[in-house]
């Protein structure tokens, strides 16, 4: 079974264009989640996303946004870019029945200039 | 809210040696789970062990085995006969479980230790 994909894998913005990440789920994943990864912040939670709902959200500005298609694959956007939102960007799917574990994807790593 | 804590930024070992990396969490809840992830220079995270906390049994994959210790809040890996391959950032991850949180997949991660393997 295929893993979690993501794409672009690489991305380089200048500051106050809009991104947007792409992430497909293994096959027969319904819930897919993203975080944040840099080195000052660590690891962090964006928001989740099940059966095309938004079911959780971290604390991150308006300016991040995602959605889900029926297919479960998974966007997330970013508008309005700072140099802050430099970072690896990961996707992680589950089967989400309660006590899943979530696999991650190889993440998208976004420069912003 | 739940928070993890790696007190270890940076850990070495000798290959075909024995490690353990700490982890402590705070949380007050009574269901969840807890997990060690391994992401290598390729950066991709890779799940290594699972714990649930109403098993009262540590969790056990191959060379990697936990010691967990529910009223202590202590989460530790064990990495028995290091390989060349192990060298990695671990992280440890908290998870929500129970009815209440059905749904809920949000990991909440440590800062993560850096494993170095000496050959």
């Amino acid at each position: 079974k295929a893993g979690v994909t993501q794409t672009p894998r690489y991305l380089i913005k200048t500051r106050g264009q809009q991104v947007t990440l792409s992430c497909s789920p293994i096959s027969g994943h319904r819930s897919v989640s993203w975080y944040q990864q840099t080195p000052g912040q660590g690891l962090q939670f964006l928001f989740e996303y099940f059966s095309e709902t938004q079911r959780n959200k971290g604390n991150f500005p308006g300016r991040f946004s995602g959605r889900q298609f029926s297919n479960s694959r998974s966007e997330m956007n970013v508008s309005t870019l700072e140099l802050g939102d430099s970072a690896l960007y990961l996707c992680a799917s589950s089967l989400a029945e309660g006590r899943e574990t979530q696999y991650f994807g190889p993440g998208t790593r976004l420069l912003v200039l | 809210a739940q928070t993890v804590t790696q007190s270890q930024p940076e850990m070495s070992v000798q290959e075909a040696e024995t490690v353990t990396l700490s982890c402590t969490y705070d949380t007050s809840e009574s269901d969840y789970y807890l997990f060690w992830y391994k992401q290598p220079p390729s950066r991709q995270m890779i799940l290594v062990i699972r714990q649930e906390a109403y098993k009262q049994q540590n969790a056990t994959e191959n060379r990697f085995s936990v010691n967990f210790q529910k009223a202590a809040k202590s989460f530790s890996l064990k990495i028995s006969d290091s390989q060349l391959g192990d060298a990695a950032m671990y992280f440890c991850a908290y998870r929500s479980g129970g009815i209440s949180n059905f749904g809920n997949e949000k990991l909440t991660f440590g800062t993560g230790t850096r494993l170095t393997i000496i050959p």
